[in-house]
């Protein structure tokens, strides 16, 4: 079974910096998604980047990048130029491609943006 | 928009007293989740439908049941709500593969 594993409960940046959120996944698939949600205090879960693992280049969206290491098993999320909206909970989430392909999330990292 | 609207988006029931969760999508994605989400702890998955094909998480307990009378429609209904069934409820949908889940904006259960 696939996991994902986000070893930082909490974060804090201060308001235009950068901060990076970590995730590792485990599995046996070569082919599989890998996502990164917000979730802002009781609020809507949005999808902010999303990485298909036979590219090898990095997805960009906007301020989000990610880092992508396959044989690593790593997918972490960096935020530039860090602003107040981004405070929220951050979920890293496994797709594969068996039937039903459910997400598998990880336990979440705290992100606080400090003014 | 195309979205998942969730109804309704606080609901207060009395311990024991049958209560139902609803969502819908203008997506007209094949698969429907139902999540329960406690306070900053990641979703946990209770069930999904692919088509009108009902698949169960293990361990979902009993008292969790879910209907989709057609595509646009899902309903959770909690049949006895304990006070540990308090959470959020978040409903998803999912189209093509590789795509992520597009989610509502949750139902919060108080059980008092």
């Amino acid at each position: 079974a696939q996991t994902v594993t986000q070893s930082q409960p909490e974060m804090s940046v201060q308001e235009a910096e950068t901060v990076t959120l970590s995730c590792t996944y485990d599995t046996s698939e070569s082919d599989y998604y890998l996502f990164w949600y917000k979730q802002p205090p009781s609020r809507q879960m949005i999808l902010v980047i999303r990485q298909e693992a036979y590219k090898q280049q990095n997805a960009t969206e906007n301020r989000f990048s990610v880092n992508f290491q396959k044989a690593a098993k790593s997918f972490s999320l960096k935020i530039s130029d860090s602003q107040l909206g981004d405070a929220a909970m951050y979920f890293c989430a496994y797709r594969g491609m068996e039937y039903g392909n459910k997400l598998v999330f990880g336990a979440g990292t705290i992100l606080r943006v400090k003014s | 928009d195309a979205m998942v609207i969730q109804n309704p988006r606080y609901q207060v029931t009395q311990f024991g007293k049958p209560v139902t969760l609803s969502c819908s999508q203008t997506l007209n994605h094949n698969v429907m989740y139902w999540y329960q989400q406690k306070s900053s702890q990641a979703p946990k998955l209770l069930f999904h439908y692919y088509d009108k094909d009902f698949n169960n998480e293990a361990d979902t307990p009993d008292n969790f049941q879910s209907r989709r009378p057609n595509t646009s429609f899902c309903f959770l209904d909690i049949r006895s709500p304990g006070l540990g069934d308090a959470a959020m409820y978040l409903c998803a949908t999912s189209g093509t593969r590789g795509y992520g889940y597009t989610f509502g904006s949750g139902t919060r259960l108080t059980v008092v």
